[in-house]
């Protein structure tokens, strides 16, 4: 399929430690990007990795990208209460079609 | 200003009934999309429309109509409704078709079927 698998299912640290999701897809791909839902909302976009970057980084945020291993990781650093929520990577094929899987859930324990 | 706006917020409704759901952006966007998000948090599109042109219908019964009367509007019709037609329903939008781009969520609409 192409959608994207995230892991793990559910991950519960401690507000200042680093939280690291994973993401792993099937089918070659044009772009990545990771999107945030807190409970109860819409999803938001957190950032976009082309096939052709390795590695990108936005504020707390560090995505990395292996297209030979078709996998990609979410590091958020120094996380916060405010950072608990569903993080999701949706594997681009083409024409914008995002395949999203069903999340990581991330709990930062104050 | 909401940039992508759903209503309802909630529906509930008995099975056999016909519903809609509306979508508005105020992005200025080409392209809206609908997802379904079931209880396992499991997000799937649907459909994608593009100037108002139905590009993707990703393996959805014929009970679900999209409708899009321009660019800033996606309408979701549902006939028939079934109770596994239950689940939260997001709409999207962004720039354009070829990207790529970002999407903007709606706050969702959760249908409960009875």
């Amino acid at each position: 399929s192409q959608q994207g698998e995230e892991d793990p299912q559910a991950l519960s640290i401690q507000e200042g430690e680093n939280a690291t999701m994973n993401c792993s897809y099937k089918t070659s791909i044009n772009n990545l990007q990771w999107y945030r839902q807190n409970s109860g909302r819409g999803l938001v976009h957190l950032i976009l990795i082309r096939s052709n970057e390795r590695e990108k980084h936005s504020g707390r945020l560090r995505v990395t990208l292996d297209t030979s291993k078709k996998s990609s990781s979410l590091l958020i650093t120094a996380s916060r209460a405010a950072d608990t929520a569903s993080y999701f990577c949706a594997p681009d094929a083409g024409a914008n079609n995002l395949f999203f899987g069903t999340g990581t859930r991330l709990t930062v324990i104050p | 200003d909401t940039a992508v706006s759903q209503t309802p917020k909630y529906l509930v409704t008995q099975m056999g009934n016909d519903k809609s759901i509306k979508c508005e952006q105020n992005l200025g966007h080409d392209t809206m999309y609908w997802y379904k998000q079931d209880s396992k948090k499991f997000l799937k599109i649907m459909f994608s429309y593009n100037n108002k042109e139905l590009i993707i219908n990703e393996t959805v019964p014929n009970r679900f109509s999209p409708k899009s009367p321009d660019k800033a509007h996606l309408n979701l019709h549902i006939n028939s409704l079934e109770l596994g037609d239950s689940a939260v329903y997001f709409c999207a939008s962004s720039q354009a078709l070829a990207g790529p781009y970002e999407q903007y969520f709606g706050p969702g609409t959760r249908l409960t079927v009875t």
